[in-house]
C-alpha cells in the first residue's frame, strides 16, 4: 500500500525567508501523482502544486517549487519569499495515476509558522 | 462559480445516533470524494463517487455509507456514531473519477459526546 511520510511536524521560517518541508512516500508503481496541500484555520484544503512522476522537469508555481527525486521516493516543497499568509498546515499526498484511480494518500502533515 | 459546499459546518450528535453529511460538487464536476481528517491528522479516504456509482472504498467499516444523486450532489451517512468518529469530513469534487485536480470544501466539523 501507498503511504506517505512528513517528518517534520512543525516548521518555522523568518517572513521573507525560504523553508523547505519535506516529503517521502512509499510505492511500488511508476506513474503517479504528488501534491501538496495547504490547509490553513479556514480548514479548506488548497492546492499548492503538482507533479507527475513522468515529468523530471520539477514542478513550480510562483514562491513554491518542489525537489522530486523519484528514485528516493522524495518529494520536497520549497517555499520561498515567505509570507505571513504562508502560516497554514502543509500536506503532502499521493495519488495513483490510471483509469480507476480513487484516493490520495495523504501524510500527517507539516505545521508551518511565519515569523514577522 | 461557487466552490464546493458542505452541510452542516458544524454539528454535535450523541453516541448511537445517526448522521447525514452533504456536499455539492462544482459545477460540472462529476466526481465526489469523501475523507476523514481526523485532528492532528492527515485525511483519510473513505468513499468516491463517479456518475452516481461507488469508484472506491476506503477502509472503513460498514456504519458509513455514502450515495451521489443525479446532480451529482452527495451524502455521507454515518451510524451508530462513537466518539471516534468525532472529526472533520471533507468532500473534494473532480470532473472525473480520475481527475488530478481536486476541489476541497470547508469540510463539516462533527463532535460525537
Amino acid at each position: 500500500a501507498q503511504t506517505v511520510t512528513q517528518s517534520q511536524p512543525e516548521m518555522s521560517v523568518q517572513e521573507a525567508e525560504t523553508v523547505t518541508l519535506s516529503c517521502t512516500y512509499d510505492t511500488s508503481e511508476s506513474d503517479y501523482y504528488l501534491f501538496w496541500y495547504k490547509q490553513p484555520p479556514s480548514r479548506q484544503m488548497i492546492l499548492v502544486i503538482r507533479q507527475e512522476a513522468y515529468k523530471q522537469q520539477n514542478a513550480t508555481e510562483n514562491r513554491f517549487s518542489v525537489n522530486f527525486q523519484k528514485a528516493a521516493k522524495s518529494f520536497s516543497l520549497k517555499i520561498s519569499d515567505s509570507q505571513l499568509g504562508d502560516a497554514a498546515m502543509y500536506f503532502c499526498a499521493y495519488k495513483t495515476m490510471g483509469y480507476n484511480n480513487n484516493d490520495m494518500r495523504f501524510g500527517a502533515g507539516t505545521r508551518l509558522t511565519v515569523k514577522p | 462559480d461557487a466552490g464546493v459546499t458542505q452541510s452542516p459546518t458544524h454539528l454535535i450528535k450523541t453516541r448511537g445516533q445517526q448522521v447525514t453529511l452533504r456536499c455539492s460538487p462544482i459545477s460540472g464536476h462529476k466526481s465526489v470524494s469523501w475523507y476523514q481528517q481526523v485532528l492532528g491528522q492527515g485525511p483519510q479516504f473513505i468513499f468516491q463517487y463517479y456518475e452516481k456509482e461507488e469508484r472506491g472504498r476506503g477502509n472503513f467499516p460498514d456504519r458509513f455509507s455514502a450515495r451521489q444523486f443525479p446532480n451529482y450532489s452527495s451524502e455521507l451517512n454515518v451510524n451508530a456514531l462513537l466518539l471516534g468518529d468525532s472529526a472533520l469530513y471533507l468532500c473534494a469534487s473532480s470532473l472525473t473519477a480520475w481527475g488530478t485536480e481536486a476541489f476541497f470544501g470547508q469540510g463539516t466539523r462533527l463532535t460525537v459526546v
